[in-house]
């Protein structure tokens, strides 16, 4: 199975900071790699996919990138709205695994 | 408009076999998979497994000598079934269609003694 490396566990961070939360893949994944938000009533919500390809609806400060076994997702300026759970997500091999999440929280 | 929404038991005791239907709308079963995703309390999601729109499916390979995915299309309803529960399969359980665009609100079960 592919084990995907989410880092950080915790992201504290100011309103307006821009930050990065990565992926690895224990394997090349072959750009095959979403990002999902999910907020604290469990509602989730994809936001990337195919690395780096915004979901309709979506604001343009998020930003996927990345190949091979790493990948990322970038905030460009951070609303009160964006502070919630992340996870990646793989889906080039089955069984499709899940990024461990990253909670990012209001510093 | 897709929507999804799961229906589960909400308390199941361990050792028994826990049933979680998914009901959708606005796509059709056999032209789009559903997998199904769980999220134990204070944990990450955990994805479980799909049921393809040929009827086909794939599964964790950890759970998947306990658990079935089946599904009634006239209805447009998949079935997880899972056996021999144990307390840490509490957790909510979610469907998904095939590509996670649309998710359910996810149905809490516990699993108690």
């Amino acid at each position: 199975d592919i084990q995907l490396t989410q880092s950080p566990s915790t992201l504290p961070a100011s309103l307006g900071e821009r930050v990065t939360i990565s992926c690895r893949a224990s394997q090349s994944i072959s750009n095959s790699l979403n990002w999902y938000q999910q907020k604290p009533d469990g509602t989730v919500k994809r936001l990337i996919y195919s690395t780096s390809t915004l979901e309709s609806g979506v604001p343009s400060r998020f930003s996927g990138s990345g190949s091979g076994t790493d990948y990322s997702l970038s905030i460009s300026s951070l609303e009160s709205e964006d502070f919630a759970m992340y996870y990646c997500l793989q889906y080039a091999t089955y069984p499709l695994t899940f990024g461990s999440g990253t909670k990012l929280e209001i510093k | 408009q897709v929507q999804m929404k799961e229906t589960g038991p909400g308390l199941v005791q361990t050792t028994q076999t826990l049933s979680v239907t998914c009901t959708v709308s606005g796509f059709s079963l056999t032209s789009y998979g559903v997998h199904w995703v769980r999220q134990a309390p204070g944990k990450g999601l955990e994805w479980m497994g799909i049921i393809w729109g040929d009827g086909s499916t794939n599964y964790n390979s950890a759970l998947k000598s306990r658990l079935s995915i089946s599904r009634d299309t006239s209805k447009s309803q998949v079935f997880l079934t899972m056996n021999s529960l144990q307390t840490d399969d509490t957790a909510v359980y979610y469907c998904a269609e095939q590509y996670f665009d649309f998710w359910g609100p996810g149905t809490m079960v516990t699993v108690s003694s």
